[in-house]
């Protein structure tokens, strides 16, 4: 059983549309992330929710809208996508956001790219 | 700023060679200390980690020990294999706050 798992893995789209990227985890964890992967691999954290309550936000565009309907599942929206927005993006989760976000689990990624 | 920083890659390896990967933390505090790897089209999974000053995480022949009077958490293995080329990336994590602070990754490639 996939422990974090994102959809959709491959995501090709024009500028200015929108879209959305699915992740569910079945750890139970209580913690989930957004993280973006640029071309160079460089990592950085998004957003972070902890039981559906946003905890960071990193600075990002306020086009990028994390959504959690339950602590199972945290969804990315993108408005009005640019060339700029085209990376790998992954979601993780942690049992918490104490000394347990140390240890995250990491989906597979979804590789968006913008045309 | 916290910030971690790795050895630029890619690093390129015969089959039984020596690894090492450097890694330095700058921090006000001490974290804890990790070293995550990904393979080709995958997430990223946890490889091991330290908590504290002179810790030694080991997993899967990985080493690294976590030296505070240098703040250095090289990652080392003694006989590569080709199925260890991935990338590597060095983390930091404060309790407060739960965020990973990731280094800018180092890609192995072993050859047989």
């Amino acid at each position: 059983d996939t422990a974090v798992s994102q959809t959709p893995k491959y995501l090709v789209t024009q500028m200015g549309n929108d879209k959305s990227i699915k992740c569910e985890q079945n750890l139970g964890h209580d913690t989930m992330y957004w993280y973006k992967q640029d071309s160079k691999k460089f990592l950085k954290i998004m957003f972070s929710y902890n039981n559906k309550e946003l905890i960071i936000n990193e600075t990002v565009p306020n086009r990028f809208s994390p959504k959690s309907p339950d602590k199972a599942h945290l969804n990315l929206h993108i408005n009005s996508l640019e060339l700029g927005d085209s990376a790998v993006y992954f979601c993780a989760s942690s049992q918490d956001s104490g000394v347990a976000a140390a240890g995250q689990y990491f989906g597979p990624g979804t590789r968006l790219t913008v045309t | 700023g916290n910030s971690v920083t790795q050895m630029e890659g890619p690093v390129t390896l015969s089959e039984e060679a020596f690894l090492t990967i450097n890694c330095t933390y700058t921090a006000t505090g001490y974290p804890s200390l990790f070293w995550y790897v990904q393979y080709p089209g995958e997430g990223l999974q946890l490889l091991l980690k330290a908590t504290k000053a002179d810790d030694k995480g080991s997993n899967k022949g990985f080493e690294a020990t976590y030296r505070k009077e240098t703040t250095s958490f090289h990652l080392e293995k003694g006989s590569v294999q080709v199925s260890d080329s991935a990338v590597y990336f060095c983390a930091s994590h404060y309790n407060q706050g739960g965020k990973l602070i990731f280094g800018q990754g180092t890609e192995l490639s072993v050859k047989p």
